[in-house]
C-alpha cells in the first residue's frame, strides 16, 4: 500500500521560501517509469500541476513558476523535497504529493495522492 | 502546454439519471505507439484529495464502481456515471499525462437536481 505524508508550515510570510517534505511508503523511487509530483489547489479552485521527479533524478517544473521551484529526492529516507521561493498570497493553496506508476508505456497517471498540506500565505 | 478543457463547468442530475462530463484537450494524448491516451479522470469530494477513476481514457481503476465510464480518443473523452447515486455528488478533473507540463481540467461541480 503506498502512503504519502506531506510536512511543512502552515504558515509563511510574502517573499519568504516554502520548503515541504514529502515522505513516502509502499513504493521505490527507483523502480524505471516510476514519478513523484507535486501539486497544488487553491482554496475553492482547481488543480494544479507543479513538479515532478522521475526514477532516474530527471526533473520537471510548471513552466510559469519554473524559476521558483526546486524538486529533490532522498531515495534513502524515502523523501521528495519541494521548494518554493519568493512566497505570495497568491500560493496560498493545499499542496499535495502523489504517486504516478510506471509500466511498460512510460510514466502514467497520479494515484494515490497525499491528504495535503494546506500553506496560508500572509504577514 | 496541453490545454484541458471541460464541460458544463457544473451540472445537476436527478438520483438513477445519467451523468455525463466532456472534456477536450488542445492537442492530441494518443500516443500512436502504444495506441494509448493518456488521459484520467478524478472524483474528489471536499476535504479530500482527489481519488482515480479511470486512466488510459477507459480503464476502471480497481474498485471503481461500474456505472463509471469513460471514452474518447484523441483530444475528445467523456465520463459517464451511468445511474448516478447520492456519494457520487463532487468535483470531477480530466487530466493529461502525455506530456510536462501535466494539466487538468477546469473541474466540473456535480450535484443532485
Amino acid at each position: 500500500q503506498i502512503t504519502f505524508k506531506e510536512s511543512g508550515p502552515t504558515l509563511v510570510r510574502p517573499t519568504q521560501t516554502l520548503t515541504l517534505t514529502c515522505t513516502f511508503s509502499g513504493f521505490s523511487l527507483t523502480t524505471r517509469g516510476v514519478a513523484v509530483n507535486w501539486i497544488r489547489q487553491p482554496p475553492g479552485k482547481a488543480l494544479e500541476w507543479l513538479a515532478l521527479i522521475y526514477w532516474d533524478d530527471d526533473k520537471r517544473y510548471r513552466p510559469s513558476l519554473k524559476s521558483r521551484l526546486s524538486i529533490t529526492r532522498d531515495t534513502s529516507k524515502n523523501q521528495v523535497v519541494l521548494t518554493m521561493t519568493d512566497m505570495d498570497p497568491v500560493d496560498t493553496a493545499t499542496y499535495y504529493c502523489a504517486h504516478s506508476p510506471g509500466s511498460s508505456s512510460g510514466t502514467g497517471w497520479i494515484d494515490p495522492w497525499g491528504q495535503g498540506s494546506l500553506v496560508t500565505v500572509s504577514s | 502546454d496541453i490545454v484541458m478543457t471541460q464541460s458544463p463547468d457544473s451540472l445537476a442530475v436527478s438520483l438513477g439519471e445519467r451523468a455525463t462530463i466532456d472534456c477536450k484537450s488542445s492537442r492530441s494524448v494518443l500516443y500512436s505507439s502504444n495506441n494509448k491516451n493518456y488521459l484520467a479522470w478524478y472524483q474528489q469530494k471536499p476535504g479530500q484529495p482527489p481519488k482515480l477513476l479511470i486512466y488510459w481514457a477507459s480503464t476502471r481503476e480497481s474498485g471503481v464502481p461500474d456505472r463509471f465510464s469513460g471514452s474518447g480518443s484523441g483530444t475528445d473523452f467523456t465520463l459517464t456515471i451511468s445511474s448516478l447515486q447520492a456519494e457520487d455528488v463532487a468535483v470531477y478533473y480530466c487530466h493529461q499525462f502525455y506530456s510536462t507540463p501535466y494539466t487538468f481540467g477546469q473541474g466540473t461541480n456535480l450535484q443532485i437536481k
